[in-house]
């Protein structure tokens, strides 16, 4: 079985440019995740969806970071305009639906490392 | 919001040893526990998970236990091999909370041969 995918792998773009990373999530996952993973930190969510609707975006900084799951598949993360502290690794991540186990794991992909200049 | 604390951020041992990372998280609502190992360049992997209604779980070489009480658990690696070197992360998900993970600082394991 096929992991999450995400590309580009890694990214260097000068400040106030755009930037777009792209996810594709584990087949039959209705969930997926955007972290953000600082060095030598652990991931924080950014969003999360269900399906194609966002769920929980309180984390994202919605005056420059927008997402979109269009078709409830893939999904792509979007910075404008990039700023210097926005450097991190942007990782994805999914999940199935938690079914009557209530099944919770998370899985993720290798990640974009963003370094902005 | 949840917290979750993690120590030690560094942990060295020799080979065959074994090793322990422990964290606390400040939500009683809290009810599955993950714990992810993150090698350089990569994505955090899923090695263990445990939820609020078990006290331990092992799987071969890793162990986790955790005390409701008092808002604790670890990981437990025994029998340290070089390739167990990487980063870890304990996480916490609150009951409700969506399947929203708080993660831990992190921990870099060090196997020394």
């Amino acid at each position: 079985e096929a992991g999450v995918v995400q590309s580009p792998r890694y990214k260097i773009i000068e400040k106030k440019q755009p930037v777009a990373f792209w996810c594709n999530p584990i087949s039959g996952h209705n969930t997926l995740y955007w972290y953000r993973q600082n060095l030598g930190q652990g991931p924080e969510l950014l969003i999360r969806y269900e399906n194609e609707e966002a769920v929980d975006d309180s984390q994202l900084p919605k005056d420059r970071f927008s997402a979109e799951r269009l078709k409830g598949v893939d999904s792509t993360l979007k910075i404008q305009p990039a700023e210097l502290g926005d450097s991190a690794v942007y990782l994805c991540a999914s999940s199935p639906d938690p079914g009557t186990d209530f099944t919770y794991e998370q899985y993720f992909g290798p990640g974009t490392r963003l370094t902005v200049t | 919001g949840e917290n979750v604390e993690q120590h030690p951020s560094t942990l060295s041992v020799q080979e065959g040893d074994s090793a322990v990372i422990k964290c606390t998280y400040s939500d009683s609502a809290s009810n599955y526990f993950p714990w992810y190992k993150q090698e350089l360049g990569k994505g955090p992997q899923l090695i263990i998970d445990i939820r609020s209604n078990v006290g331990e779980k092992k799987d071969q070489r890793i162990a986790v236990t955790l005390n409701k009480t008092a808002k604790h658990f670890s990981l437990h690696i025994t029998e340290t091999q070089p390739e167990d070197s990487a980063v870890y992360f304990c996480a916490a998900k609150k009951t409700g909370g969506g399947n929203k993970l708080t993660f831990g600082t992190g921990t870099q394991l060090k196997v020394e041969l």
